[in-house]
């Protein structure tokens, strides 16, 4: 399984973009880059996923260089409930895999 | 639908005793997943089916947990016998291969987890 590597904590104020950058050197030819969000006392919850370049959905954007060793979520004007733990994930892809989680990064966002 | 309903939500019992968590998936899915998720270790994949079969046990800590699956709506996830250590919450999620190369192709739907204490 490919290990990611994130910032275990980010601090933000409602409005602001906020990006969070995750490292995946070792991921493979047909690993996907999944993005979860996991609230105090809940399940995590899908955000986005993408292979490479740019995804945009109606909750966030994911940015992939071509190398795909990294990747940033990026989240649009913060508000107070985005304050959670948000985990990158590699795998996936055609032949449904198993995921790594990792220790996720805390966003907390402040007023 | 409902989406992933777990029981009991809540479960406090002593060492020694079996402990039972149980799962209904989401009607149509194909894939079954158990996670256990603690502050030392975050979140750990157990174990994982696709139609009704184990695919993967190797996240299984021990001899004393087991998995089953029945049919395509139910899910156990035991534990015998229970000790501290096994505190935790313990999370079922399902998903569909349906849907895997597209744009939400990784979309694992989780349960409101199980809370697990062994005094």
């Amino acid at each position: 399984l490919a290990k990611t590597t994130q910032p275990i904590s980010m601090d933000s104020y409602e409005g602001q973009e906020v990006n969070i950058t995750c490292s995946h050197n070792n991921i493979a030819t047909n690993d996907y880059i999944t993005w979860y969000q996991q609230f105090p006392s809940q399940g995590p919850r899908f955000i986005i996923q993408g292979y490479k370049t740019k995804v945009t959905n109606e909750v966030a954007s994911l940015f992939i260089p071509a190398d795909r060793k990294s990747s940033t979520l990026s989240l649009p004007r913060v508000s107070l409930s985005d304050t959670a733990v948000y985990y990158c994930l590699v795998g996936g892809g055609y032949n449904f895999n198993k995921f790594y989680f990792g220790s996720g990064t805390k966003l907390n966002v402040k007023p | 639908d409902a989406g992933v309903i777990q029981s009991p939500r809540h479960e406090v019992t002593e060492m020694g005793q079996e402990v039972t968590l149980r799962c209904k998936p989401i009607s149509g899915h194909d894939y079954l997943f158990w996670y256990r998720q603690t502050m030392m270790r975050g979140l750990e994949l157990l174990i994982y089916f696709n139609n009704n079969v184990p695919i993967d046990d190797s996240g299984m800590p021990e001899d004393r947990f087991s998995a089953k699956m029945p049919n395509a709506s139910f899910s156990t996830l035991k534990i015998q016998p229970s000790e501290p250590r096994d505190s935790a919450v313990y999370f079922c999620a399902s998903s569909s291969l349906g849907n895997s190369g597209g744009p939400r192709g990784n979309e694992q739907f989780f349960g409101p987890g199980t809370r697990l204490t062994v005094l």
